[in-house]
């Protein structure tokens, strides 16, 4: 199975700053990638698939990058909103496997 | 809306079977692959099985592989996972969620299973 590893595990941030969350994959997993995010008590959503493209209604300052191997999930400007666990997930085969996850705090 | 409602969660015993359920709406149940995807108490995720439109198509994760069987009922919007040999390790939130091309999108809100005599 393909592993994917998160780093960092967690992050503690201000509100506007920038922030990056990267996933690295055990093989070439082209552009098959997605990142969701998990609030507690709540289940993951959704926020970009195809490494890059952003899922509808999630807001423009999530973006994300990379192919091959490494990938980066970016949050331009941070949100109190924004707080949560960022999983990433291929899907460039089965079993679909997720990262381990990042936990973002806000300061 | 597109909403998933997961369904039979609960306590189970080792070597013990529970069926979870979930209830689809809000769209063409009936065009879309779907996914059982669980969450351990610590958090993690694991991707448990898929099944296509049709059920033509099913795919299961080594580690239950064998002991649970995903199925789906088209004229009743609804999926399954009959799991059996229930262990310990199974214990978890199991969440079902529509494939969107090939990520889960959205998730059901979860149904608890917990393992343990």
């Amino acid at each position: 199975a393909i592993q994917l590893t998160q780093s960092p595990s967690s992050l503690s941030a201000s509100v506007g700053d920038r922030v990056t969350i990267t996933c690295r994959a055990s093989q070439d997993i082209s552009s098959n990638l997605a990142w969701h995010q998990q609030k507690p008590g709540k289940p993951p959503k959704a926020l970009i698939y195809g490494a890059s493209s952003l899922e509808s209604g999630v807001p423009s300052r999530f973006s994300g990058s990379g192919s091959g191997t490494d990938f980066t999930l970016a949050i331009s400007s941070l949100q109190p909103e924004d707080f949560g666990t960022y999983y990433c997930q291929q899907f460039k085969t089965y079993p679909i496997t997720f990262g381990q996850g990042t936990r973002v705090e806000i300061k | 809306e597109v909403q998933l409602v997961e369904s039979g969660g609960g306590l189970g015993q080792p070597g013990g079977s529970l069926r979870l359920s979930c209830t689809a709406s809000g769209f063409t149940f009936s065009s879309y692959s779907l996914s059982w995807v669980r969450q351990f108490p610590g958090k993690g995720l694991e991707w448990i099985s898929y099944i296509s439109s049709s059920s033509s198509t099913v795919y299961y994760a080594d580690s239950v592989k064998g002991r649970f069987t995903i199925s789906r009922d088209n004229a009743k919007n609804s999926l399954y996972l009959q799991m059996n040999s229930l262990r310990v390790e199974d214990t978890a939130v199991y969440y079902c969620a529509r494939v969107q091309g090939t990520h889960p999108h959205p998730w059901g809100q979860g149904t608890l299973v917990t393992v343990s005599s």
